[in-house]
C-alpha cells in the first residue's frame, strides 16, 4: 500500500467553482500534513499545513483532516485559472523527519 | 521573505562524471533535505541532515551519493559517478523545526548524457 495516495486527475473545474482535492495516507499515527502546489517545471510551494482534526482556513483555501479515516483534503474556493497546477499532499510518517509525498493531483481551472 | 537558494539551475554532465549540487538553506533553519523528481514522477526523498550528520536516507541514496555542510551556510549533494537514470530535478529543502513545513529551493535540473 502506498504511504500517500492521491487521484492523479486531471480534475477540471470551471472558474469560480470549488475545487476539492483528496488524499489518503496509510499510517494512522502520522502527525503532520501539508499541501503543496507545483507548477510545471517549478518547485513545490507550500499552501497549507494542518496538524489536528478539523478544518483550517487560509484565504480561499481550506484544509480538512480526519485522522480516524486517514484522510486529508484541500478545498479551493472561487477557483481561478492561475490555480491550475499539480497539488501535492505530503505527510510526515511516525518516527521519521522526512515528508512523504503523494503523486499529486493535476487541477485544471477552465476560464 | 527568506528563501532556499540552489545553484546551478541546470547542470549537464556526461555519464560517469561527478557533480556537486549546491544549496543555501534558510539561515535559521536546522533541518536540511534533498529530494529529487524524475520528469513526470513524484517528489522522492533522498536524505535528511541535522546537527551535522545524516539523520535519514532513502534506498535511492546509495554509495554514489553524499552530502556535506562545509560551512555555516552551504549544503551540498555530490553524485560521484553519474548514471543516465540520475537525470532529474533535484530540490533542496529546509525547515526550522521537526514538524514545520519544508521550504523548497527552485531546484537544479540535472541532465546526464
Amino acid at each position: 500500500q502506498k504511504e500517500v495516495e492521491q487521484n492523479s486527475g486531471p480534475l477540471s473545474v470551471p472558474e469560480g467553482a470549488i475545487a476539492s482535492l483528496n488524499c489518503t495516507y496509510s499510517d494512522r499515527v502520522s502527525q503532520s500534513f501539508f499541501w503543496y502546489r507545483q507548477y510545471s517545471g517549478k518547485s513545490p510551494e507550500l499552501i497549507m499545513s494542518i496538524y489536528s482534526n478539523g478544518d483550517k482556513e487560509d484565504g480561499r483555501f481550506t484544509a480538512q483532516l480526519n485522522k480516524a479515516s486517514q484522510y486529508v483534503s484541500l478545498l479551493i474556493r472561487d477557483s481561478q485559472p492561475s490555480d491550475s497546477a499539480t497539488y501535492l499532499c505530503a505527510v510526515t510518517p511516525p518516527g521519521r523527519r522526512a515528508l512523504t509525498f503523494g503523486s499529486g493531483t493535476r487541477l485544471q481551472v477552465q476560464p | 521573505e527568506p528563501e532556499v537558494t540552489q545553484t546551478p539551475s541546470h547542470q549537464v554532465t556526461q555519464m560517469g562524471q561527478e557533480v556537486i549540487l549546491r544549496c543555501v538553506p534558510i539561515s535559521n533553519h536546522l533541518y536540511f533535505y534533498w529530494y529529487r523528481q524524475i520528469l513526470g514522477q513524484k517528489v522522492e526523498f533522498l536524505v535528511s541532515f541535522y546537527n551535522n550528520e545524516i539523520s535519514e536516507k532513502s534506498e535511492i541514496f546509495d554509495d554514489q551519493f553524499s552530502v556535506e555542510r562545509p560551512d555555516g551556510s552551504n549544503f551540498t549533494l555530490k553524485i560521484r559517478s553519474t548514471k543516465l537514470e540520475d537525470s532529474a530535478m533535484y530540490f533542496c529543502a529546509s525547515r526550522g523545526g521537526e514538524e514545520s513545513p519544508l521550504h523548497f529551493g527552485n531546484g537544479t535540473r540535472l541532465t546526464v548524457t
